[in-house]
């Protein structure tokens, strides 16, 4: 199971950060890579980027200068930071194991 | 503006056999396994499709994935009112760096 936690309301121009905490299995032996996802209300689905437990990254290429995911083994979690947020950054951010398993999702909203 | 194309909606009646289309390119769809996914509202995608034409456990078997070239369908059998929902394709696009690119969606109506 995936649970994602983090504030749900941040300021415009500060950075977004989230956790995803990973239950029922090892981050680091699963051999899966851990995704962030988000979703505007009404809209569709948006990859933000991944990360293996191995510490290497994909992120998609529109937001790739604000983003960052990082992963902590030890706490068998991963995180997302993206910075400089603004109103379209308000979003429902899903974390995902791999292609198959979704956190039921976070509401953040960027407001002032 | 979505890298691979869905039609925004379908509609069907209860028992009728529904189908939707996802285009793409030979960077994404052409060369990578299709991945479709069902939204209902207020939660999280599910995987109902993986590999083109898998079925995770507990998925039934009404719903069923193809895919030829550069195009992919899923397909829903005995329409039932509870298939009402979003239904998502996605796969990966080596164009660029390696990245996993969803359609825009498509909103199923049952009648």
């Amino acid at each position: 199971q995936l649970q994602e936690s983090g504030p749900g309301l941040v300021k415009p121009s500060q950075t977004l950060s989230l956790n995803c905490t990973v239950s029922g299995g090892s981050i680091g032996s699963s051999g899966a890579h851990w995704n962030w996802i988000r979703q505007p209300a009404g809209k569709g689905l948006e990859w933000i980027g991944l990360i293996y437990a191995s510490g290497s990254t994909n992120y998609n290429s529109s937001l790739k200068s604000r983003v960052t995911i990082s992963v902590d083994t030890s706490k068998n979690q991963f995180s997302l930071k993206l910075t400089s947020v603004t109103a379209a950054d308000t979003a429902v951010y899903y974390c995902a194991r791999s292609q198959d398993v979704w956190g039921p999702g976070t509401t953040v909203i960027v407001s002032s | 503006q979505s890298v691979l194309t869905q039609p925004p909606s379908a509609s069907g009646t209860p028992g009728q056999r529904v189908t939707i289309s996802c285009s793409g390119s030979d960077s994404n769809i052409g060369s990578n396994y299709v991945y479709w996914y069902q939204q209902l509202p207020g939660t999280a995608p599910k995987l109902l499709i993986y590999r083109n034409d898998g079925r995770p456990s507990g998925v039934p078997d009404r719903f069923s994935g193809s895919k030829s070239g550069t195009s992919a369908s899923l397909a829903i059998s005995g329409l039932r009112s509870e298939d009402e929902a979003d239904y998502y394709c996605a796969t990966w696009d080596d164009s660029l760096s390696v990245q996993w690119v969803f359609g825009g969606g498509t909103k199923l109506t049952v009648l």
